[in-house]
């Protein structure tokens, strides 16, 4: 089955750094791709839908400047926290969808998350 | 007000006992209904999707079954093993705005010997 890889699962670093986190559809092409956020005991929280080669949709309330969203291709978008404060700490977790799939019915394909822990 | 509702909030069940849980939903105009389950620390993984013309579907021990009119679902766990203790999340999409999935909390299943 599609499989979407997600690196590092764990960062842990200080208040004031950047982190960079990757998710990879591995077996198949996605030209959108969407990044969620899940903080304990709640649901996932769409951040922001990762269009290849143009520039991401932000759902209202994420700043983009502070998560920048970048898709270079159809395996790879990259999500990075600028500037990291602990409020930023949380579960980050992408999706892809399978550009051959059709159009309705078919599962986005999740990654298996980012602990981010801003100390 | 979340479109999607979950109940119970958490359960806890033996080994090899049934579960069955509920969703609620108010996503319009409906386009299909999804059922994730997500072990701790890990991303969502797909058991079932379903359609409005469908009623319900199975895949191994899980069971999902969806009434579009009153429009609820459930999960059905049969047998239940220790390596079912998770978070189930139903998910639901609206036509025209399938890649927009509308989160339910999600039911924490706890299995226990």
């Amino acid at each position: 089955g599609a499989v979407v890889s997600q690196h590092p699962s764990r960062v842990i670093c200080k208040s004031g750094t950047s982190v960079k986190i990757e998710c990879r559809s591995l077996d198949f092409q996605a030209t959108t791709m969407f990044w969620y956020r899940q903080f304990p005991k709640q649901s996932l929280m769409l951040m922001a839908t990762s269009n290849e080669g143009s520039k991401a949709t932000y759902e209202q309330g994420v700043e983009k400047d502070k998560f920048l969203i970048n898709h270079a291709s159809l395996t790879l978008s990259t999500l990075t926290v600028t500037s990291a404060h602990p409020e930023d700490s949380s579960f980050y977790i992408c999706s892809a969808r399978d550009l051959t799939d059709s159009y309705s019915n078919q599962p986005q394909h999740f990654g298996d998350g980012t602990r981010l822990s801003i100390l | 007000k979340n479109q999607v509702e979950q109940s119970p909030q958490s359960l806890i069940i033996l080994e090899g006992k049934n579960c069955t849980l509920q969703c609620n939903y108010t996503v319009s105009p409906f386009s299909n209904l999804r059922w994730y389950k997500q072990d701790t620390g890990r991303g969502p993984v797909s058991l079932t999707i379903m359609t409005f013309s469908e009623n319900t579907k199975s895949n191994g021990r899980y069971t999902a079954t969806l009434d579009a009119d009153t429009k609820q679902s459930s999960l059905h766990i049969t047998a239940s093993q220790l390596s079912d203790s998770a978070s189930y999340i139903c998910v639901v999409s609206a036509i025209r705005n399938d890649y927009k999935l509308s989160f339910g909390a999600g039911t924490t299943v706890t299995v226990r010997a």
